[in-house]
């Protein structure tokens, strides 16, 4: 069965400092998507990125930035010169595609207080 | 394009009543799928449906259901509530299934008094 494991349940950092959220996921699909999703208070989940398990090249978008590595089964996620505005819960999901079509499997996520 | 929609935005029950909650996707997409998250368990996925059929099922009892729509309008039920029940169901669209990129809408928060 697959597994999500953000280890940080919170973090808090000043504006303008570099953050990194960390999960490590559990599989026995060889072909599977990863994502990350952000939960601001409003409570709706905003899409940040997806990946599938045979495209291993690190991501940058703006301030964001995603490491992934098939060797140690981890899905790493950096926020550079932090917001106040990136405050939210950040998610770590798992799709395991075919015929488990969209289910997903989240982490447990990670509070990130980012204060002026 | 409108998000995904749900409705309502808060709910109250009671004890041993039954609720429906109402999710509209994104127009065209036809995979909707709903998630329960609770302080204490996260964030579970309860169902998935397709063109109409459900396609998977999370570990939840039978008095968790749903269906869809032609319109590709989904509905989710919980009879006899328990304490238990409450959370915020979100529910989830995509053009197509498998490993897709989900929309998320606000969610329906649920007390169950």
């Amino acid at each position: 069965a697959q597994k999500v494991t953000q280890a940080q349940t919170e973090i808090s950092v000043v504006e303008k400092e570099d953050v990194t959220l960390d999960c490590v996921y559990e599989t026995r699909d060889t072909t599977y998507y990863l994502f990350w999703y952000k939960q601001p208070p409003s409570g709706e989940l905003v899409f940040l990125i997806r990946r599938n398990s045979f495209d291993e090249q690190n991501e940058i978008s703006g301030r964001y930035s995603w490491n992934f590595q098939k060797s140690t089964s981890s899905f790493n996620f950096t926020i550079t010169a932090s917001q106040v505005v990136d405050s939210a819960v950040y998610f770590c999901a798992l799709s395991e595609g075919g015929n488990a079509g969209n289910m997903l499997t989240f982490g447990g996520g990670t509070r990130l207080m980012v204060k002026p | 394009k409108a998000g995904v929609t749900q409705t309502p935005r808060y709910l109250i029950k009671t004890r041993g009543q039954q609720v429906t909650l109402s999710c509209s996707p994104i127009s065209g997409h036809r995979s909707v799928s709903w998630y329960q998250q609770t302080p204490g368990q996260g964030l579970q996925f309860l169902f998935e449906y397709f063109s109409e059929t459900q396609r998977n099922k999370g570990n939840f009892p039978g008095r968790f259901s749903g269906r869809q729509f032609s319109n590709s309008r989904s509905e989710m039920n919980v009879s006899t509530l328990e304490l238990g029940d409450s959370a915020l169901y979100l529910c989830a669209s995509s053009p197509d299934r498998g490993g897709e990129k989900l929309f998320f809408g606000s969610g329906t928060q649920l007390s169950v008094l």
